[in-house]
């Protein structure tokens, strides 16, 4: 089974701090993704990345920044966080390998900024 | 850009009604298509997906999806819906030969007993 993991499901920041977030998988994938999840916007896509040390900006990368120094963990990072960070973030990991673009999510961190 | 579009935000039934949700993607070329659900406190989960072959897939807990190229839909179908099909459903379009999937903004489904 594969696992996607992070580090916190719930998580109380106030405005201004710096926020990480964590994310582990054990499928030895590739591809990892961060999104966020807003009720009526679906998914966005914030970052992703498809190696070590590699990124690409998704859809809404403004305010965050990632790091993948280890292929099993890919970090989210939160410079200085604002009201409107608050959010449910997920984070999915795939296989390029497998060709089935078929991504695995977390359970999910729900982030309230004060 | 491309763009996928779930028309249906909010659809409420009754326990052994029909379902269908749909969706509607804004792509001319070769396209793989997936349903996700996402079930209260739960993760996102795949409910089934197409790559090719039969436009008419099944998956999970009696669900099944029709590709119909030519109207650029993928719509989400199941003949008898439970209550324990309460969950928000998610259709997702990965451009061919990326790994990136592009997401409906999803459709809340409530089923009542």
């Amino acid at each position: 089974d594969v696992k996607v993991t992070q580090s916190s499901r719930y998580l109380v920041k106030r405005t201004g701090e710096k926020v990480f977030l964590e994310c582990v998988q054990d499928m030895d994938h590739e591809n990892m993704f961060w999104y966020r999840q807003d009720p009526g916007l679906g998914l966005r896509l914030i970052y992703f990345s498809y190696d070590v040390k590699m990124k690409e900006k998704g859809d809404i990368p403004e305010g965050y920044s990632v790091s993948r120094e280890k292929k099993e963990r890919f970090s989210l990072i939160l410079e200085s966080a604002s009201t409107n960070q608050t959010s449910m973030y997920l984070c999915a990991s795939s296989s390029t390998g497998a060709g089935t673009y078929e991504q695995y999510f977390g359970p999910g961190t729900r982030l309230t900024v004060t | 850009a491309q763009s996928v579009s779930q028309h249906n935000h909010h659809v409420i039934l009754s326990e052994a009604a029909s379902l269908e949700l749909g969706c509607n993607y804004s792509y001319g070329g070769t396209v793989n298509l997936f349903w996700y659900v996402q079930y209260p406190g739960q993760h996102l989960q795949l409910l089934l997906k197409y790559f090719s072959g039969d436009p008419l897939v099944k998956g999970i807990k009696g669900f099944e999806a029709e590709f119909i190229k030519s109207k650029f839909s993928f719509n989400l179908r199941k003949p008898s819906v439970q209550w324990s099909d309460t969950a928000e459903y998610f259709c997702a379009v990965n451009l061919y030969n990326t790994d990136k999937l592009i997401f409906g903004t999803g459709t809340r489904l409530q089923v009542f007993p």
